[in-house]
């Protein structure tokens, strides 16, 4: 049983073109994330939502667009893709945001290509 | 200059040798500290966790933090070529919904 899921697990696609990728976690959990991994393997946090409600939105560029239709579900839509996009996409979930623990989950990555 | 230094090696070692793996940080309000392993091709996964400063032990591995340094350590003893993978620190303030500030990681090779 997969705990965070993520779909799909490889995206090449054109620059300028719109693209999602879907989240999912059976875990209960009521905070879910987004990171960016570059090429350097950094990890880097996009946003954050804490049973369907936005709490963390870093500066990212607004080409990017979170949804969370509920709190098992996180889903990243990217508008006019460019070339900097090209990354590996993680989703995670934590039981509660600002619990002491926060253990994060993070699911199997997606990595994105845009040619 | 970030908020979270590590080196990203990659660090060679042979089986059964003590690793020693190290972050440092700039910012003294972090209070929780953690090391997550990732593999490659695959999401990070949580090994251990650190409330402010002291020594936690796990098994094979050690997590120590000296906050007056600012600086945090794993060590892996008697380490096995499945250790072999990317091991990311990450560390966070007290209050309220705080985000994780993550390493660049290290890459560690375990020879067998």
């Amino acid at each position: 049983d997969t705990a965070v899921s993520q779909t799909p697990k490889y995206l090449v696609t054109q620059m300028g073109n719109d693209k999602s990728i879907k989240c999912e976690q059976n875990l209960g959990h009521d905070t879910m994330y987004w990171y960016k991994q570059d090429s350097k393997k950094f990890l880097k946090i996009m946003f954050s939502y804490n049973n369907k409600e936005l709490i963390i939105n870093e500066t990212v560029p607004n080409r990017f667009s979170p949804k969370s239709p509920d709190k098992a579900h996180l889903n990243l839509h990217i508008n006019s893709l460019e070339l900097g996009d090209s990354a590996v996409y993680f989703c995670a979930s934590s039981p509660i945001a600002g619990l002491q623990s926060d253990t994060q989950y993070f699911g199997p990555g997606t990595r994105l290509t845009v040619l | 200059q970030k908020e979270v230094e590590q080196d990203p090696g990659p660090l060679s070692v042979p089986e059964g040798a003590i690793v020693s793996l190290n972050c440092t940080y700039s910012n003294s309000a972090f209070q929780y500290f953690m090391w997550y392993r990732q593999y490659s091709r695959k999401g990070p996964e949580l090994l251990m966790y650190t409330y402010s400063s002291g020594n936690k032990e796990d098994g094979r591995f050690t997590a120590q933090v000296d906050k007056s340094s600012k600086y945090i350590s794993l060590f892996i003893r008697d380490s096995q070529p499945s250790d072999s993978a990317t091991y990311l620190c990450a560390m966070r303030k007290n209050t309220g919904f705080q985000k994780l500030v993550f390493g660049t990681g290290t890459r560690l090779l375990v020879s067998p």
